[in-house]
C-alpha cells in the first residue's frame, strides 16, 4: 500500500518568507509527526498530533512554526518570516500503534 | 532530558564482516527502543523495535539487543552487504511518551 508522501522534495525560499510543507499519513493512522534533520544534527522531534487531542507541540523551536492536521488526515507545516537557520530536512511520519512510518522528507534550503 | 549516543560515527569494513554499532542512552525509564535505517536522499525505514520488556530482537541478519538497565543497545548486522551501506539510527520514547529521541547516526559503507 501507499506509504507517507512528503510535497514538495524540495524547496528553495528567499529569507523571510513563508512556507508550507505538506505531508500525506498512511491512510487509517491516528498519530502523525514532524521532525526536522539539520546537517550535522540527529532528528529533532517538532510536533504530534494523535487523533482528535491536542497536538504536543513542545519540539516547535519558535512561533514561526505552526502545523494543523485537517480532518485527521493531511497535516501542513508552516514556517513564517522563514530564516537561515530553518534550512534543514522536515520529516513527516505516522503510526497506528508504536512503529512510526517516515515519508521522503522535505528539504528545505532558505536562501 | 534523554539523549541518545551513537558510535562510532562512521564504519567502513569489507563485505562479508561481521559488526556492532552501539547506542546509548541516558534515561533508562524507556517503553521502547528502535533501530532505523536511513539511504541518502530518503526517509527512514524501521529495522527493529524492541519494547522495554524485552532483551532482543532479530530480523534477518539483524539483531539488536537492549539492557535497559546500563541504557545501551547495540545492533548486530552479520555477513554484511554493500547494500546495507546507509546511516543507522537509534531512537528511544522520551518518558514514555509517544515522541521520539534520536542519536545521531552511525554512517555505515560496506565495500565490495
Amino acid at each position: 500500500g501507499a506509504g507517507v508522501s512528503q510535497s514538495p522534495s524540495n524547496k528553495v525560499t528567499e529569507k523571510g518568507k513563508d512556507v508550507e510543507l505538506r505531508c500525506d499519513p498512511i491512510s487509517g493512522h491516528t498519530a502523525l509527526y514532524w521532525y526536522r534533520q539539520s546537517l550535522g544534527q540527529g532528528l529533532e522531534f517538532l510536533i504530534y498530533f494523535q487523533g482528535n487531542s491536542a497536538p504536543d507541540k513542545s519540539g516547535l523551536p519558535s512561533d514561526r512554526f505552526s502545523a494543523e492536521r485537517t480532518g485527521g488526515s493531511v497535516s501542513t507545516l508552516t514556517i513564517q518570516r522563514t530564516q537561515q537557520e530553518d534550512s534543514a530536512v522536515y520529516l513527516c511520519a505516522s503510526s497506528l500503534d508504536l512503529l512510526q512510518y517516515f515519508g521522503p522528507g522535505t528539504r528545505l534550503t532558505v536562501l | 532530558k534523554q539523549e541518545v549516543t551513537q558510535i562510532p560515527a562512521a564504519l567502513s569494513v569489507p563485505e562479508g564482516e561481521n559488526l556492532v554499532l552501539n547506542c546509548s542512552f541516558t534515561d533508562s525509564a524507556i517503553y521502547n527502543l528502535q533501530w532505523f535505517r536511513q539511504d541518502p536522499g530518503k526517509g527512514l525505514t524501521s529495522l527493529l523495535l524492541i519494547q522495554s520488556s524485552q532483551r532482543e530482537q532479530t530480523s534477518g541478519r539483524l539483531n539488536a539487543s537492549l539492557d535497559k538497565s546500563s541504557g545501551r543497545s547495540t545492533l548486530y548486522i552479520a555477513a554484511s552487504q554493500p547494500g546495507d551501506s546507509a546511516t543507522y539510527l537509534c531512537a528511544v520514547d522520551e518518558g514514555g511518551s509517544e515522541k521520539l529521541v534520536f542519536g545521531k547516526g552511525t554512517k555505515l559503507t560496506v565495500n565490495p
